[in-house]
């Protein structure tokens, strides 16, 4: 099974800034994904296959990264952008998520 | 709209069994692999199990293996788990979802199970 694990844990930042995640494969991984959480709420797909973007999501959320590294940028933080992200990965049949990171208001 | 509900969640006794059902409308589930994910309350995301377009695969994390049980209806555009000897570490948020390109593209709101 392939673990994945996102840092920070928590990011504080101000609307306006830049927000980078971080989501480490322990093995090599083809397909990673990027989701949205806000409280209450089912998570949302941001990108797909690693720096994709879904559809209807805005440009300043960007992906990148292969093998064991990837990366959620997010250019230009605004007010709706504050929640939990998670990184997701398929291989031999399974599916794992990454434990998260809160982007909250610094 | 696109979109899945979910149903049948609530309380159950340890040792219980419960039918979760999800139900698609403004667009065909026959296209798609379903997922049913799950999230424990103040946790993170987990994958529960999948099923192919024609229901002839499935698969399931290990924690849920011969308890759960993941079908289909295409006819119904419906997906359903079929949940016995549940555990208190079951108690979550299920989610069904429509996946895409190895992702969760279309999410439903979720239905809440309560093991206790």
């Amino acid at each position: 099974e392939i673990v994945l694990t996102q840092s920070p844990g928590t990011l504080s930042l101000s609307p306006g800034e830049r927000a980078t995640l971080s989501c480490r494969a322990s093995q090599s991984t083809s397909h990673l994904a990027w989701y949205q959480q806000k409280p209450g709420q089912a998570p949302r797909l941001l990108i797909y296959e690693a720096s994709t973007r879904a559809t209807g999501i805005p440009d300043r959320f960007s992906g990148s990264g292969s093998g064991t590294d990837f990366t959620l940028t997010i250019s230009t933080l605004g007010p709706e952008d504050f929640a939990v992200y998670y990184c997701q990965q398929y291989g031999s049949s399974l599916w794992t998520f990454g434990q998260g990171t809160k982007v909250e208001i610094k | 709209e696109v979109q899945l509900v979910e149903s049948g969640g609530g309380l159950v006794q340890p040792g219980g069994s419960l039918r979760l059902s999800c139900v698609a409308s403004g667009f065909t589930i026959r296209g798609f692999w379903m997922s049913w994910v799950r999230q424990a309350p103040g946790k993170g995301l987990e994958w529960v199990a999948n099923i192919k377009q024609s229901g002839t695969e499935k698969d399931y994390v290990d924690s849920v293996k011969g308890r759960f049980t993941i079908s289909r209806d295409n006819f119904k555009n419906s997906l359903f788990l079929h949940m016995n000897s549940l555990e208190a570490e079951d108690t979550a948020v299920y989610y069904c979802a429509a996946l895409s390109y190895f992702s969760f593209d279309i999410w439903g709101q979720g239905t809440m199970v309560t093991v206790s």
